[in-house]
């Protein structure tokens, strides 16, 4: 069974341009979640998106968007960059909404604004 | 602000020792989960806690919850060098919520 897939590996922008990351889950998942994690902090709850429905979302301006298409997978939309959003970015998906499931994490997409 | 915060932050050990760190949470939980993350790459389920279970088993893993505590301990026991790693917790409910977690190197 293949794992959650996440492109692209690495990510380099400059400061102001837009950045998407895109993420397929593990089949049969219908939950996918993106977390932001900058150097030195943990992971920072980004959103979640479950049946096509944005159901949550963390403390990050608006800038930070995203989507959840039909077949579940999804993409991460940043725009106006700056040199902050330099991080890992992982996503998971999960089973179920209800949490008592595992999170399955995906390898990151590593962006960089210059 | 994050829901679980792991302690220590940093931890070196022999190969063959346990390795013991601890998290502490805010709100009431329905679980709490341990997570490693290899050299800042994705990260691995390790093991769920229920918020009605006190301990729970899992190879050479053990965890514990104290609710009334609101803490949690992993034990990672006859360590390997390849437990080299970040761990950690996340608590649910809402959405997971993580720790700056605990960096454990195993010396050879």
């Amino acid at each position: 069974e293949a794992g959650v897939t996440q492109s692209p590996t690495h990510l380099i922008k400059t400061r102001g341009q837009q950045a998407t990351l895109r993420c397929s889950p593990i089949s049969g998942h219908t939950s996918v979640y993106w977390y932001q994690q900058a150097l030195g902090l943990g992971l920072q709850f980004l959103l979640w998106y479950d049946e096509g429905e944005e159901r949550n979302r963390g403390n990050f301006p608006p800038r930070f968007s995203g989507r959840q298409f039909p077949n579940y997978s999804s993409e991460l939309n940043v725009n106006a960059l700056e040199l902050e959003d330099s991080a890992l970015y992982l996503c998971a998906s999960s089973l179920v909404r209800d949490s008592y499931n595992e999170q399955f994490f995906g390898p990151g997409t590593r962006l960089t604004v210059l | 602000s994050q829901q679980g915060e792991e302690d220590p932050q940093a931890l070196s050990i022999q190969e063959g020792e346990n390795a013991t760190m601890n998290c502490s949470y805010k709100t009431s939980i329905n679980n709490l989960q341990w997570y490693r993350q290899n050299s800042g790459r994705g990260l691995v389920h390790l093991i769920l806690i229920r918020s009605n279970e006190r301990e729970k088993h899992s190879g050479r893993l053990r965890v514990t919850l104290d609710t009334s505590k609101k803490s949690s301990s992993l034990l990672i026991t006859a360590s390997r060098a390849a437990d080299t790693a970040s761990y950690f917790c996340a608590t649910f409910p809402y959405k997971l919520s993580f720790g700056a977690g605990t960096t454990v190197t195993v010396r050879a």
